[in-house]
Parts: structure tokens; C-alpha cells; sequence
């Protein structure tokens, strides 16, 4: 049962184009929302996150859009960078109950092309 | 402040035996995540061990068991070795746990590789 789910294993996008990362879940208790990022040979970065109570969490280039209604979430990339360029995750956790890890979904390989 | 690490980076086993990794969290943080990372499941959650004690459980076999020390450090061990088990392993430490919204941050991970 994958309660998250990143449909696209991969993305490729041009350098200074926007990257649309997306994710959708099904737990209906999930109340908050993380993105990580992966390099090869290193462990998950943490990138942003967004609380159920927002729709809209912007950090510099990243910003993170959630629409409860469709129990889904964007992580978008402006301008993209070949820095950027890795495996993201996006990861759900609900407060209380047996939801309270977080569960992760399968990744998204992100190619920035120069 | 010191990142999470985590000891060996890489290992090689046969079918069959024991391994146990190591993860030592970052100075202060109480829980310590466990998560079995392969190509075709992405990160799936092991256990999570909060002061000493182990707090919620993931979906695997009773092969796969930890535990955690006073000092907050933690340790997993997997007995009898099947070649699926080849993964990396990541340890991901935070303040208070999954429970309550904080972020882990994560180590960079033990590669296992069962022959």
C-alpha cells in the first residue's frame, strides 16, 4: 500500500527552465509534507516543507505548492541548475496515531541539462 | 555540529550471515530512524528508536532488529542474510522523532552488498 507516490522515476529539464516535481498521497491523516534531495553516495538532504494549513511554501529558487483537495503536492525548481540535478523525495507525516513516520515515496531523478 | 555518521560505509556478505551497522545521530538529537533504501522501493522505513526505546516499527521481517544506547547511538543488526537485503541502509537522526513535525536529517548511508 504506497500511501505516497511519485509518479515520474525521472525528470530532465534545460538549465534555466522550470523543474514541476510532483507527488500524490492517499493518507488523508498526512498533515505535513517534506522534499529531500539525493546525490549518489550521500544520504537525503533536506530541501523544504510545507504544513497543511499552507499552500504555498517558497524558499529561493524551491517553492513547494499543496492542494488538499487532490492530496497533492509540487515541488518547483526557478531557474533550474545542473546542481540540481539528483533524486528527490517527497515524504508525508500526520501527528498522532500509526501515521506518525515518515513515509517517503519512490523518488524522482532529476536531469538538469546545460 | 557533527552530521550523523554512520559506520561502515560499505560491506560485503554472504548469504546467511550476520551484520550489524552502526549510526552515531547528531550531538542532542534523542531518535534515530533507520531506512532501507533499493532501486525499486525507495526509502522504506525500518525503526525508529527514541531514549533507548523503540517507538514504531516498519514493515520487515523480524530479522532485521536494532536498538539504541544511552548515549543515543544506535545499531542494526540483520541475521540470516538473503541477497535481497543488498540495499543502503540510512540513518536519519532528529530532536523529538517522527512524531511532531521536525526534520531528520540523515547520514550517508551503509552499502550493503549480499553475495
Amino acid at each position: 500500500d504506497q500511501q505516497v507516490k511519485q509518479n515520474s522515476p525521472s525528470l530532465s529539464v534545460q538549465e534555466g527552465r522550470i523543474s514541476i516535481l510532483n507527488c500524490d498521497y492517499t493518507n488523508s491523516m498526512f498533515d505535513y509534507f517534506l522534499w529531500y534531495k539525493k546525490y549518489p553516495a550521500e544520504g537525503p538532504t533536506f530541501l523544504i516543507s510545507i504544513s497543511s494549513i499552507k499552500d504555498k511554501n517558497e524558499d529561493g529558487r524551491f517553492t513547494v505548492f499543496l492542494n488538499k483537495s487532490a492530496k497533492h503536492l509540487s515541488l518547483h525548481i526557478v531557474p533550474s541548475q545542473p546542481g540540481d540535478s539528483a533524486v528527490y523525495f517527497c515524504a508525508a507525516s500526520a501527528l498522532g496515531g500509526s501515521n506518525y513516520k515518515l513515509t517517503f515515496g519512490k523518488g524522482t531523478l532529476l536531469t538538469v541539462n546545460p | 555540529k557533527a552530521g550523523v555518521t554512520q559506520t561502515p560505509r560499505y560491506l560485503i556478505k554472504t548469504r546467511g550471515q550476520q551484520v550489524t551497522l552502526s549510526c552515531s545521530p547528531i550531538s542532542g538529537h534523542r531518535s534515530v530512524s533507520w531506512y532501507q533504501q533499493t532501486p525499486g522501493q525507495g526509502l522504506q522505513f525500518l525503526f525508529e528508536y527514541f531514549s533507548e526505546t523503540q517507538r514504531n516499527k516498519g514493515n520487515f521481517p523480524g530479522r532485521f532488529s536494532g536498538r539504541q544506547f544511552s548515549n543515543s547511538r544506535s545499531e542494526m543488526n540483520v541475521s540470516t542474510l538473503e541477497l535481497g537485503d543488498s540495499a543502503l541502509y540510512l540513518c536519519a537522526s532528529s530532536l523529538f522523532g517522527t512524531s511532531g513535525h521536525n526534520e531528520q536529517f540523515f547520514g550517508p548511508g551503509t552499502r550493503l552488498t549480499v553475495l
